[in-house]
């Protein structure tokens, strides 16, 4: 089964300072990888997904990047946090055997001050 | 756009009734749908996932599907305080995001003792 590992859990940081949120996969290979944020009283907003090294793809326009140098490996970024990127960040992998359905990584709680 | 769509609660059950959560959703290409449970500050875990239309049973949870009229709901019999969280409906269907989940912005449910 697989195993979604991501950190820091929590993070407090100020405005202007950069950011890398980390998330590793066990279990399987050449996932479908997603990053999900989720503010306070919304529902999950889809950020970035990769089907693959190397290959990103945005649905949200804003000042946070994402990359995925390895298999097992996906990385959420930014140069310059704004108060508005504070959220819940969860990482996800895409799980064939329950539908293309999910499993999510615990998850990091932003808070830009 | 594809909307997911679910009675933001809080739906408030007694011990022991049945809890009934609904989600409609208005993409009828819509392939697979799920039931996530999230508890405060953690993140979701599946409960269950339903792609035929008809009744779907796992122990307490009943997941059922009407395609015909875009509707998807769960049934959480013998309600526990332990269940008490949000449940989040997602739905997917292969498309620019490839096989990327939209969510609706889940039910709160308040089991009381």
């Amino acid at each position: 089964s697989q195993t979604i590992h991501q950190w820091p859990a929590t993070l407090v940081q100020p405005v202007g300072s950069p950011l890398s949120l980390e998330c590793t996969v066990e279990g399987t290979s050449n996932p479908n990888l997603y990053w999900y944020r989720q503010a306070a009283g919304r529902g999950l907003q889809l950020l970035f997904y990769s089907v693959g090294i190397g290959q990103i793809s945005s649905e949200v326009p804003q000042n946070l990047s994402a990359s995925r140098p390895q298999d097992r490996q996906f990385i959420l970024s930014s140069k310059k946090l704004l108060l508005s990127d504070s959220g819940f960040y969860l990482c996800a992998c895409q799980t064939p055997g329950v539908g293309y359905g999910y499993t999510f990584g615990s998850g990091t709680r932003l808070t830009v001050v | 756009q594809k909307e997911v769509e679910q009675n933001s609660g809080p739906l408030s059950v007694p011990e022991g009734a049945i809890a009934s959560l609904n989600c409609t959703y208005s993409d009828r290409g819509s392939q697979s749908f799920f039931w996530y449970r999230q508890y405060s500050g953690k993140s979701p875990e599946l409960i269950m996932f339903i792609y035929s239309n008809g009744d779907k049973e796992d122990g307490r949870f009943t997941a059922q599907l009407n395609k015909a009229s875009q509707y998807v709901s769960l049934l959480i019999r013998d309600s526990q305080p332990s269940d008490s969280a949000t449940y989040l409906c997602a739905v997917n269907m292969f498309g620019n995001s490839g096989y990327a989940l939209n969510f609706g912005k889940g039910t709160s449910l308040l089991v009381t003792p």
